[in-house]
């Protein structure tokens, strides 16, 4: 059984770098059938999908359009992990952030959620 | 604004039958699966629905979905006080090559 726990301070001052992790256990996040993602949840902007990490004989990555110029998800193999980084964040990137697996765009397994406010 | 549309709020009786709607275009539930996912309170969200129709393991057959053009619909049988939760609906969105959700709705069982 597949299981996400995540990782990371759940305050980050206006402008610095949000930085969570995300450990799998019961999986590798070299699986070449599986994508790992990075989601969060706001009242304001309800679920948003913000990048993922998946390996297909090479490492790939993908963001949204509304963080492309702020976000970097990477793997970490020797520990069996991912990870989010959020620059230059504001009070409107406060949410709860989840990790997930999945593929094809459905999300099978979710870690617990971190909520991150953004406040100095 | 979520670019699915789902109804804020649904209730029902125990026992009784609700459904769920979420209607989006055909840059996204038009063309693509369809997931639903229940979050409740206090929790992260749990995959119900995939591919439409497809329940993973352990999950009753009480809960159900369908698609049909542009809009998907989640059914759920036998209602129980422990179904009060936000129901969310998912999918992809090929022109913008993205995950995207519903707004959610939440199930109050009377």
């Amino acid at each position: 059984q597949v299981q996400l726990q995540q990782s990371g301070p759940g305050l980050v001052k206006p402008s610095q770098t949000l930085s969570l992790t995300c450990a799998i256990s019961g999986d590798s996040v070299s699986n070449n059938s599986v994508v790992w993602n990075w989601i969060r949840q706001s009242p304001s902007r309800g679920l948003e999908w913000l990048g993922r990490t998946y390996y297909r004989s090479k490492w790939f990555n993908d963001y949204a359009v509304s963080v492309k110029s702020r976000i970097t998800v990477n793997p970490d193999t020797s520990k069996n992990q991912f990870s989010l980084q959020l620059n230059s964040v504001t009070p409107e990137d406060t949410a709860v952030y989840y990790c997930a697996g999945g593929a094809n765009w459905v999300f099978f397994v979710w870690g617990q959620g971190t909520l991150v406010t953004v406040s100095s | 604004q979520s670019v699915l549309t789902q109804p804020p709020s649904v209730s029902a009786a125990p026992g009784q039958k609700v459904t769920i709607s979420c209607s989006g275009s055909s840059s996204n539930i038009g063309n693509n699966y369809v997931s639903w996912y229940q979050q409740l309170p206090g929790t992260a969200p749990k995959l119900l629905i995939y591919e439409n129709n497809k329940r993973p393991s352990g999950i009753p057959d009480r809960f159900s979905g369908s698609k049909s053009g542009t809009s998907a619909t989640l059914g759920i049988t036998g209602l129980q006080t422990g179904d009060e939760a936000d129901y969310y609906c998912g999918t992809r969105d090929s022109s913008l090559t993205t995950g995207v959700f519903g707004g959610g709705t939440k199930l109050t069982v009377l």
